[in-house]
């Protein structure tokens, strides 16, 4: 079975770090593209970063480029989301959620399966 | 303020039908194929029961079922039951320099 498990949220201030981990089972990251989504309170969700099979190519939102990180060990078959200079603004659920890309173009198709989501918290 | 958008609730009762809708633009929706939903239960996992506009994922029922014309896509739910009370949110692929849109999300109650 897959399963996406998040983990590595918690209360940060403003302007400090959190480093997030997706462990996941039932496939390998080295198959599959990876992405983090967020849901902050009352919001819709926001697509954040994601990261290609091989890992050589990331792309990031402009609202958090510069400041995050996405990365991941494939032999530990686990995808990290590594967040500095964290404001107010980062408060949500993370969700790691693998794509699916069409096969010709590389584009987008959908989010087959996701995670629960990790919530990170930024207050002083 | 969404790139898509959805209404923010609807409603039925048990059994009868109801239509949540996803407007986006021609650079979204309008020119690609790509455009899915997912049931979310807040604190648990989204899943994808619409992908491609209207291909149901194995395993989900044929309740559901996708749909588009021109620059908005619509998610039907029939026969609906109380297990259908959740958040559905629309996903579509865009040209634009950003990786995919989200809708903002529609609450089903089932009365």
């Amino acid at each position: 079975d897959v399963q996406l498990v998040e983990s590595g949220g918690g209360l940060v201030q403003p302007g400090g770090s959190l480093r997030l981990s997706c462990e996941v089972t039932g496939f390998s990251l080295t198959d599959h593209e990876m992405n983090w989504v967020r849901q902050a309170p009352g919001k819709a969700m926001e697509w954040v970063a994601f990261i290609s099979t091989d890992g050589r190519t990331q792309y990031y939102a402009d609202s958090v480029k510069g400041r995050f990180t996405i990365s991941k060990n494939s032999a530990q078959e686990s995808l990290f989301l590594q967040m500095n200079s964290l404001r107010a603004e980062d408060t949500a659920v993370y969700h790691c959620a693998r794509a699916v890309s069409d096969y010709v173009w590389g584009t987008f198709r959908y989010f087959d399966y996701w995670g629960q989501g990790s919530l990170v918290t930024v207050s002083s | 303020q969404s790139a898509l958008t959805q209404p923010a609730s609807v409603s039925g009762s048990p059994g009868q039908s109801i239509t949540i809708s996803c407007s986006g633009t021609s650079s979204d929706i309008g020119n690609f194929h790509s455009v899915s939903w997912y049931q979310h239960h807040p604190g648990k996992a989204p899943k994808v029961i619409i992908y491609d506009i209207n291909n149901r994922p194995s395993g989900i029922s044929h309740r559901f079922s996708g749909s588009k014309s021109g620059n908005t896509a619509s998610l039907d739910i029939s026969g609906l039951q109380a297990e259908d009370e959740a958040i559905y949110f629309c996903v579509s692929y865009t040209s634009t320099n950003t990786y995919v849109f989200f809708g903002g999300g529609t609450q089903l109650t089932v009365l």
